[in-house]
């Protein structure tokens, strides 16, 4: 079965650096998303991106945070400014239409020290 | 908002034995529902879903029937394996009013099945 593949698969950075995290979809995909998971806590929806641009985000997703596709395959999640709350698995989702199944990476996790 | 509630683990049964996650849901509207699971160092897969009340969904012997009246959605399982062994997450897909099919997940069950 196709991956949605997903690099570093553990990130530590400081406090207020930047980080970007990096996804690879399925290559005939067209719906993207970020999801994060702090410990203990729900998964949570970021961002969705479709057609070059951001469709859907949540609170969460201020200014600290941007996605970019800049070649056609690769699908970056870049966070500004690090806070110590930002430690968390993050996770990439890929699927071809909206009704189709959703595929996940294996999640990079981020310790921000 | 949406959210999905699901039971606390982590929860350890041995082997063969029958397994019960308990799921509900708040959401507007008619969501699916779907259980995905993750095992150890891999990312979230999609267990099985039902997109409308009274569907079952099932896949590799577990069930779960979407349930409107009571806001449910609890997976079961008769007789578990070792290799059941992961992480458990219930979601819901709002999909309307503009929602773009963004899933809301609980906060995952840890299900450990001892030989």
């Amino acid at each position: 079965e196709p991956e949605v593949t997903q690099t570093p698969s553990h990130q530590v950075t400081q406090m207020g650096q930047e980080v970007i995290l990096r996804c690879v979809p399925i290559s005939n995909h067209l719906y993207f998303y970020w999801y994060r998971q702090i410990l203990g806590q729900k998964v949570e929806f970021l961002v969705s991106f479709y057609n070059n641009e951001i469709s859907e985000k949540s609170e969460i997703f201020d200014d600290q945070f941007s996605v970019e596709r800049p070649d056609g395959s690769n699908f970056t999640l870049k966070i500004r400014s690090t806070k110590l709350e930002d430690s968390a698995m993050y996770f990439c989702a890929s699927r071809r239409g909206l009704n189709e199944k959703l595929f996940f990476g294996s999640g990079t996790q981020l310790s921000v020290l | 908002g949406d959210s999905v509630t699901q039971m606390e683990g982590p929860v350890t049964l041995s082997e063969e034995a029958f397994l019960t996650i308990n799921c509900t849901y708040t959401a507007t509207g008619y969501p699916s529902l779907f259980w995905y699971v993750q095992y150890p160092g891999e990312g979230l897969q999609l267990l099985l879903k039902a997109t409308k009340a009274d569907d079952k969904g099932s896949n590799k012997g577990f069930e779960a029937t979407y349930r409107k009246e009571t806001t449910s959605f609890h997976l079961e399982k008769g007789s578990v394996q070792v290799s059941d062994s992961a992480v458990y997450f219930c979601a819901l897909s709002a999909n309307s009013g503009g929602s773009n099919y963004k899933l809301t997940f609980g906060k995952g069950t840890l299900l450990t099945v001892n030989p």
